[in-house]
């Protein structure tokens, strides 16, 4: 079983359309990153959270520590949203390297 | 740029055969990691290192692959005799002074015929 979850799998909405992806792991965390792949494989970070919430622009990512769950939320989707979001975790220990969901594949038609 | 590249980007290669890839990390970041992203998957930690050292490798990281970064700096990532399981993406990421904020590169995308 895998230690992160995410879901939906896939998802496909309409341009405008407020979005949610959810994430929950198994294991205690010290930090949470939120992803973004774009076809071709290159990622970029969105976010890195060990509490709380934070906002750029229209996303916004959420974490609860107690219930190891996180949320990335994305206001008035646009098709250029369309990718992989992808949740990974660091737990801290032995394991330096991060743990990774398998992925939501977004899908925003105009 | 001063991100994190990788090269090269594709690589086509017959089983059998041996392929290296090389990573540059962000200049001032220490920690170097490889990941492997096989297709509809998310990536799978294969190794670190901090500065020179490699301070852990997965079990993922048969005998076949081998790891370096000699003084620091870029590092590479050698597959010998690939097999067709192999065919993957292969990322980097770099970070400064710890596992916390990582920044990927592109990945190499490895076919395996």
């Amino acid at each position: 079983k895998n230690e992160v979850e995410q879901s939906p799998q896939n998802l496909t909405a309409q341009e405008g359309e407020f979005i949610t992806i959810n994430c929950s792991y198994s294991v205690g965390i010290s930090a949470l990153h939120w992803l973004q792949q774009h076809p071709g494989g290159g990622i970029v970070s969105l976010f890195m959270l060990s509490s709380g919430k934070k906002k750029h622009g229209r996303l916004i990512a959420t974490i609860n520590i107690q219930e190891k769950h996180s949320s990335l939320h994305i206001t008035a989707s646009h098709p250029r949203d369309s990718a992989v979001y992808i949740c990974a975790v660091y737990s801290g220990g032995g394991a330096d390297g991060l743990t990774f969901g398998k992925g939501t594949h977004l899908i925003i038609q105009p | 740029d001063t991100g994190v590249s990788q090269d090269p980007r594709h690589k086509i290669t017959k089983r059998g055969q041996n392929v290296t890839f090389r990573c540059d990390p962000i200049s001032e970041h220490n920690r170097l990691y490889w990941y492997r992203q096989t297709l509809g998957q998310g990536p799978e930690f294969l190794t670190y290192f901090q500065n020179e050292a490699q301070l852990e490798k997965s079990r993922l990281l048969s005998d076949r692959f081998s790891a370096e970064r000699p003084k620091g700096s870029f590092s590479t990532l050698e597959i010998q005799r690939t097999e067709q399981g192999d065919s993957a993406m292969y990322l980097c990421a770099s970070s400064l002074n710890g596992p916390r904020g990582q920044y990927f590169g592109p990945g190499t995308r490895l076919t395996v015929t």
